[in-house]
């Protein structure tokens, strides 16, 4: 069975604290991404990699970085967390064929107070 | 852009009922088409796919059919259950537009006992 497992389910942390969410996928996928799930706006794509060390903008970067030092983990960082980030996190992977499929994992759900 | 179009929702349904949720596209190249169901608090979870024209994917009675004419991938059930109340995503990937895959605003499902 394919696996993306998200480190944090809940997480609770201050404005202006800096957050850093870890994924790690085990299918030995090239590409890993990160979305924002809002009520009302669907998912939008925050950032994604094709490889190690590679980082390519979503739709909304701002506010955000990634980290990918290992095929298997793609970490989002916010750098000072504010409340309209407060939100569901979601991470994904997928093979770099033409007829892939992209794996989710649980989410994280992140509360800045 | 590609972009996926589906039915406003929410659904609800009375247990036994015929479900039909509508999902449409527009792609550059040949895409892949996927539904995802995402339960309460969970990630998204793959439901089935097709990469083809012509080409019915189907999972947990759970069916749709690559529709290439119409560029059209309609999610159908013919006896829902209670359990399958959840937010439905239909998505498609497309190769010509880069390695990103374009997801539906969701459609939820409420199933009534």
């Amino acid at each position: 069975d394919v696996k993306v497992t998200q480190s944090s389910r809940y997480l609770v942390k201050r404005t202006g604290e800096k957050v850093f969410l870890e994924c790690v996928q085990d299918m030995d996928h090239e590409n890993m991404f990160w979305y924002r799930q809002d009520p009302g706006l669907g998912l939008r794509l925050i950032y994604f990699s094709y490889d190690v060390k590679m980082k390519e903008k979503g739709d909304i970067p701002e506010g955000y970085s990634v980290s990918r030092e290992k095929k298997e983990r793609f970490s989002l960082i916010l750098e000072s967390a504010s409340t309209n980030q407060t939100s569901m996190y979601l991470c994904a992977s997928s093979s770099g064929t033409a007829r892939n499929t992209i794996y989710f994992g649980e989410g994280s759900w992140l509360t800045v107070v | 852009g590609d972009s996926v179009t589906q039915m406003e929702g929410p659904v609800t349904l009375s247990e036994e009922a015929f479900l039909t949720i509508n999902c449409t596209y527009t792609a550059t190249g040949y895409p892949s088409l996927f539904w995802y169901v995402q339960y309460p608090g969970e990630g998204l979870q793959l439901l089935l796919k097709a990469t083809k024209a012509d080409d019915k994917g189907s999972n947990k009675g759970f069916e749709a059919t690559y529709r290439k004419e119409t560029t059209s991938f309609h999610l159908e059930k013919g006896s829902v259950q209670v359990s399958d109340s959840a937010v439905y995503f239909c998505a498609l990937y497309d190769w010509s537009y880069g390695q990103n895959f374009v997801f539906g605003p969701g459609t939820r499902l409420s199933v009534l006992p």
